[in-house]
């Protein structure tokens, strides 16, 4: 069946550092793959979509890498800050034509 | 102005109830859908709505059903409220219609508690 995995451990990475959140999956061949972020008590927001034929996607402090043969997106964050705490999530399409979540990651930046 | 606004944000109800949440976009989106989001934060995928073709996952009891009254609004409504319908439900939209690409845009969600 088809899986995505990331890991739901809180990652604690200190404020300034770069942090990264590994995304892994089973059984898909994904045309793209997308990461959200959500915070507590609020809907997920949509952060960068990266395609199959890509490799890696910048917007601003945020980088995402796609390897369809290791079947592993990373999704790096750069200079973190605390405001960037929250979950974040991967995605691909999924059943019903919407779309698949792996359980998230928990980032916690510590100032 | 909220882009995907839905009401109401908490829903408190007993079981046997039936009830309705109600989802608005305004982004001028062809494609709808609903989320839930259960206790360990799993978000899943329950219905997409496009042009009046609904596809439902295949795990969704038929006590759920979607309605839509036009293109800006996707309602759902539950009958028999059982205490495992107890979740955050996510209503979410986009612009492909097909969900191949593109972002999906989410509202605040409705916390559902059966008691």
């Amino acid at each position: 069946s088809q899986k995505i995995e990331q890991n739901s451990e809180a990652l604690n990475i200190q404020e300034g550092k770069t942090a990264t959140l590994t995304c892994n999956y089973t059984n898909y061949s994904p045309a793209y793959l997308q990461w959200y972020r959500q915070d507590p008590g609020r809907g997920p927001v949509f952060l960068l979509l990266i395609r199959e034929n890509e490799k890696e996607k910048r917007k601003e402090r945020l980088k995402v890498t796609f390897d369809t043969t290791l079947k592993q997106s990373l999704f790096h964050i750069t200079a973190s800050q605390p405001a960037d705490s929250a979950t974040y999530l991967c995605a691909l399409r999924g059943g019903a034509d919407g779309l698949t979540f792996g359980k998230g990651t928990h980032l916690i930046i510590q100032p | 102005d909220t882009a995907v606004s839905q009401t109401p944000k908490y829903l408190v109800t007993q079981m046997g109830n039936d009830k309705s949440i109600k989802c608005e976009q305004n982004l001028g989106h062809d494609t709808m859908y609903w989320y839930k989001q259960d206790s360990k934060k799993f978000l899943k995928i329950m219905f997409s709505y496009n042009n009046k073709e609904l596809i439902i996952n295949e795990t969704v009891p038929n006590r759920f059903s979607p309605k839509s009254p036009d293109k800006a609004h996707l309602n759902l409504h539950i009958n028999s409220l059982e205490l495992g319908d107890s979740a955050v439900y996510f209503c979410a939209s986009s612009q492909d219609p097909t969900a191949r690409a593109g972002e999906q845009y989410f509202g605040p969600g409705t916390r559902l508690t059966v008691t």
